[in-house]
């Protein structure tokens, strides 16, 4: 199964501390995504990054892929109440499929 | 940014009656949409490939005859739960792929919300 697996499952933070969230998966990939889902409502897509890149950033967020260790993380920082939802991977294959994973329920303490 | 509706966001019904989902992008035309349905506090299960003017490609285990799926248009696809069990009671989304050539990126509809008493 291409599925990621994040961990922690669960994490909680204060307000102004970073995030540090973890993606492993099994075979190989075209791309991997991480996505945020606030409780009850649908997903919201943060950042793209693809085989051949390591890292990338999008405002607070830093994205980073080790390919040979079948990893990502997703760091977040100086973290705000309003980052507070699950936070799920989702590896991309050829066909434009996404697999997700368990997802991080992060919970930022203001 | 790129929209995709959902409608209705929450439904309840009684057990064996039929219910509808549509899944819509609003600014952008969609070769392919993708249904998901998620449990509580669960990830998000990959239910079929939705295709424009052809059949979709349902994920091992989905019963093709019970989630009935049609593609269209190029801008709405519907999910029909067919004579509804409590057991499919769950969240539904649907996501878009822009049909713009190399784009890897879905956008995810808000969700459908399925209580079947």
């Amino acid at each position: 199964s291409q599925q990621g697996e994040e961990d922690p499952q669960a994490l909680s933070i204060q307000e102004g501390e970073n995030a540090t969230m973890n993606c492993s998966y099994k075979t190989s990939i075209n791309n991997l995504q991480w996505y945020r889902q606030n409780s009850g409502r649908g997903l919201v897509h943060l950042i793209l990054i693809r085989s051949n890149e390591r890292e990338k950033h999008s405002g607070r967020l830093r994205v980073t892929l080790d390919t040979s260790k079948k990893s990502s993380s997703l760091l977040i920082t100086a973290s705000r109440a309003a980052d507070t939802a699950s936070y799920f991977c989702a590896v991309g294959g050829s066909n434009y499929k996404l697999t997700f994973g368990k997802g991080t329920l992060l919970t930022v303490n203001p | 940014g790129a929209v995709v509706s959902q409608h209705p966001s929450r439904v309840i019904c009684k057990s064996g009656t039929s219910v509808k989902i549509e899944c819509r992008s609003l600014d952008f035309q969609a070769t392919t949409m993708f249904w998901y349905r998620q449990f509580p506090k669960q990830s998000l299960m990959l239910m079929a490939t939705s295709n424009e003017g052809s059949k979709a490609t349902y994920e091992q285990g989905v019963e093709k005859d019970k989630f009935l799926i049609n593609h269209a248009s190029l801008t709405l696809s519907t999910l029909t739960v067919t004579s509804a069990h409590p057991e499919d009671s769950s969240f539904y989304i649907c996501s878009a792929r822009d049909r713009t050539g190399g784009q890897e990126t879905q956008y995810f509809g808000p969700g459908t919300r399925l209580l079947v008493l």
